[in-house]
């Protein structure tokens, strides 16, 4: 497996437009996570999934935020419009549901920076 | 919900000393807690954990132990190398029975390592 697969890696815009971002997971993991990453505030966690239904969006920071989970594997994660404090690190994670062997380990994207000028 | 805290924001050590990383949570159902180092540029990597019924593990350099009573957990790494620096994330994590996962994270610990 390739592992997660996030797009674009790099992203800049101008204040205003519209972002979407894009993520894989690794196939058989039901659980997807959005994480945003900034040096201020750290990894804060966005939204996540279980089999493709939103569970807790409670951490988006506001209705210009939003995400999608069409299929087990794609999810987008949407912007709209952009402002510069958005301007982070976007990770998207998967994982396969707790069982009786292991633990929910999380594995990262490569992560999509953003930039909004 | 959780909040885990974490302690401290940045720690800088000699080669070869021992670095230690705390973290506190507030959800008493937290049940397992991983820990990711994060090199600069890259993704979060898990690198250990522990599940609430075990109190001490052990992988080489690194240790994490664990006090369910006061809610604390901490990761020990002897011996440090250049190679450690990096940020560090202890998490918290729970799966009632019947609920869904949920992973919160610390606000990351950045450890330098000076040769």
């Amino acid at each position: 497996d390739a592992g997660v697969i996030q797009s674009p890696r790099h992203e800049v815009t101008e204040m205003g437009q519209e972002v979407t971002l894009r993520c894989k997971p690794i196939s058989g993991h039901d659980y997807l996570f959005w994480y945003r990453q900034t040096m201020m505030r750290g990894l804060e966690l966005l939204i996540y999934f279980n089999n493709n239904v939103p569970i807790d969006d409670s951490g988006m920071p506001e209705d210009r935020f939003s995400a999608k989970m069409p299929n087990a594997s794609f999810s987008t994660l949407k912007i709209q419009p952009s402002e510069p404090r958005d301007s982070a690190v976007y990770f998207c994670a998967s994982s396969i549901a707790w069982g009786g062997t292991g633990a929910n380990v999380l594995t990262f994207g490569a992560g999509s920076r953003l930039t909004v000028l | 919900g959780e909040n885990v805290e974490q302690h401290p924001s940045t720690l800088s050590v000699q080669e070869g000393d021992s670095a230690v990383i705390k973290c506190t949570y507030s959800d008493s159902a937290s049940n397992y807690f991983p820990w990711y180092k994060q090199e600069l540029g890259k993704r979060p990597q898990l690198i250990i954990d522990i599940r609430s019924n075990v109190g001490e593990k052990k992988d080489q350099r690194i240790a994490v132990t664990l006090n369910k009573t006061a809610k604390h957990f901490s990761l020990h790494i002897t011996e440090t190398q250049p190679e450690d620096s990096a940020v560090y994330f202890c998490a918290a994590s729970r799966v009632p029975p019947g609920g869904y996962q949920k992973v919160t994270f610390g606000t990351g610990t950045k450890l330098q390592v000076i040769p």
